[in-house]
């Protein structure tokens, strides 16, 4: 079974919207992190956001969001008030305490932003 | 800047040929991530390394290889390379613990003409 499923290839949001990005996860470890990475078109992954399976309360960071559902095992991606610079390549990630230091990245979401 | 260097940021070569690209992890890291990435496709997991020793391997072919030197700095060798083989190749680092993130360098583009 995939680690981390992101079902949407792409997406477009108007400029000023808000836009969700999903993300779901397979774990059978307690205690895990989630995290979202920003690729834009010059190529670099860029660290967004990070969600903790103990924490208690959705990630923010700036106009980034994480909308966490344990239960569902599922850690969407808000990102408010998009801009243009937000188009980009976004990949959902997990690392599990108990495989130590292995990361299990998303096949990536490619977000346009429309003027 | 994410601390994380890696060089050369390009690398143009031919077929058949061997390169080595090289990656100097964040002060404190003790692990070492590679990955491949071919144009629009997501990340490949090639390799894993912690303080010096290989701790997970991914999709990683026998054609390449890998290691992590006594000063943390890690490098990936690529031989009798294909035309498929042109991809960008990032290296992470991170330290232990399920809340650190990784954080990669700004990769390394290879070219085989």
């Amino acid at each position: 079974a995939q680690k981390i499923t992101q079902t949407q290839p792409g997406m477009f949001v108007q400029e000023k919207e808000a836009v969700t990005l999903d993300c779901t996860y397979d774990t059978s470890d307690p205690s895990y992190g989630l995290f979202w990475y920003k690729q834009p078109s010059s190529g670099e992954m860029i660290f967004l956001i990070y969600q903790g399976s103990y924490d208690q309360q959705n990630a923010t960071e700036g106009r980034y969001s994480l909308n966490f559902q344990k239960a569902r095992k599922s850690a969407n991606l808000v990102i408010s008030a998009s801009q243009l610079g937000d188009s980009a390549m976004y990949f959902c990630a997990m690392r599990e305490e108990y495989t130590g230091n292995q990361f299990y990245f998303g096949t990536g979401t490619s977000l346009t932003v429309i003027p | 800047d994410s601390g994380v260097t890696q060089t050369p940021k390009h690398l143009i070569t031919a077929t058949g040929q061997r390169v080595t690209l090289r990656c100097s992890p964040r002060s404190g890291d003790l692990s070492v991530y590679w990955y491949q990435q071919s144009l629009d496709q997501g990340l490949q997991f090639l390799i894993q390394y912690y303080n010096g020793e290989e701790r997970a391997k991914g999709n990683i072919l026998e054609r390449f290889s890998a290691q992590q030197f006594p000063d943390l700095h890690s490098e990936l060798n690529l031989s009798s390379l294909e035309l498929g083989d042109s991809a960008l190749y990032f290296c992470a680092s991170s330290s232990s613990g399920s809340n650190q993130p990784q954080h990669f360098g700004d990769g390394t583009r290879l070219s085989i003409l």
